[in-house]
């Protein structure tokens, strides 16, 4: 258990729907990030966040936004949703957000778009 | 841009034989490497990670990578391997950029045979 906690851990849904994700990083973690796994693309860093901010941000679609709320908690928000979109979301969760932290990883979100 | 690429998409070895895993990586600054595992519907999970010194690190499981800077490797061996370390295996890069977020090779998934 890596202290990291998504909910839910499964999410069925259809085409142009709206879905939010959620995260608690562990305690004490002020850095959050979200990640997508899928068969095609593997694992792609999505956006970052740092006690409240946005830090950096990858591949990630306009579709697609993230905010973390002052108790460091953060959401991940899907619209518009295609059958590309599904895959497993991952948060993960590091102290301070440096490139030498280690990242802790919850258990991911298994999204399906139908 | 960084790169992360993991050598063998499939690996098969049988119980007690030595585990090697490849990972070579394209970056322009020094990198922080990172060896992560993730199991059956599970998460990822730390393995080990090369920041600075010594180029010989030692992970949990018994697993060690060794970093060598002039062949811009960062390979995964374990002497002995149980049927347990069956699971994906993958191999991430970090730098001090702007973008502090891990980039994944696409994976190792590790079979170990009776």
């Amino acid at each position: 258990d890596s202290g990291v906690t998504q909910t839910p851990k499964h999410l069925i849904t259809a085409t142009g729907q709206r879905v939010t994700l959620r995260c608690s990083p562990r305690s004490g973690d002020l850095s959050v990030y979200w990640y997508q796994q899928s068969l095609d693309q593997g694992l792609q860093f999505l956006i970052q966040y740092y006690n409240g901010e946005e830090r950096a941000k990858g591949n990630i679609l306009e579709r697609f936004s993230a905010q973390q709320f002052p108790d460091l908690h953060s959401e991940l928000n899907l619209s518009s949703l295609e059958l590309g979109d599904s895959a497993l979301y991952f948060c993960a969760s590091s102290v301070l957000g440096r490139y030498t932290d280690t990242q802790y990883f919850g258990p991911g979100t298994r999204l399906t778009v139908l | 841009a960084q790169s992360v690429t993991q050598l063998g998409s499939h690996v098969s070895v049988s119980e007690g034989a030595l585990v090697l895993l490849r990972c070579n990586y394209s970056s322009s600054v020094p990198p922080y490497l990172f060896w992560y595992v993730q199991y059956p519907n599970q998460g990822l999970q730390l393995l080990l990670k090369y920041t600075t010194g010594a180029t010989l690190v030692k992970g949990i499981n018994g697993f060690e990578a060794e970093f060598k800077k002039s062949e811009t490797s960062f390979h995964l061996t374990k002497p002995s391997a149980h049927m347990s370390d069956a699971a994906e295996y993958f191999c991430a890069v970090s730098l001090d950029t702007g973008r502090r977020a891990l980039t994944f090779g696409s994976g190792t998934r590790l079979q170990v045979q009776p």
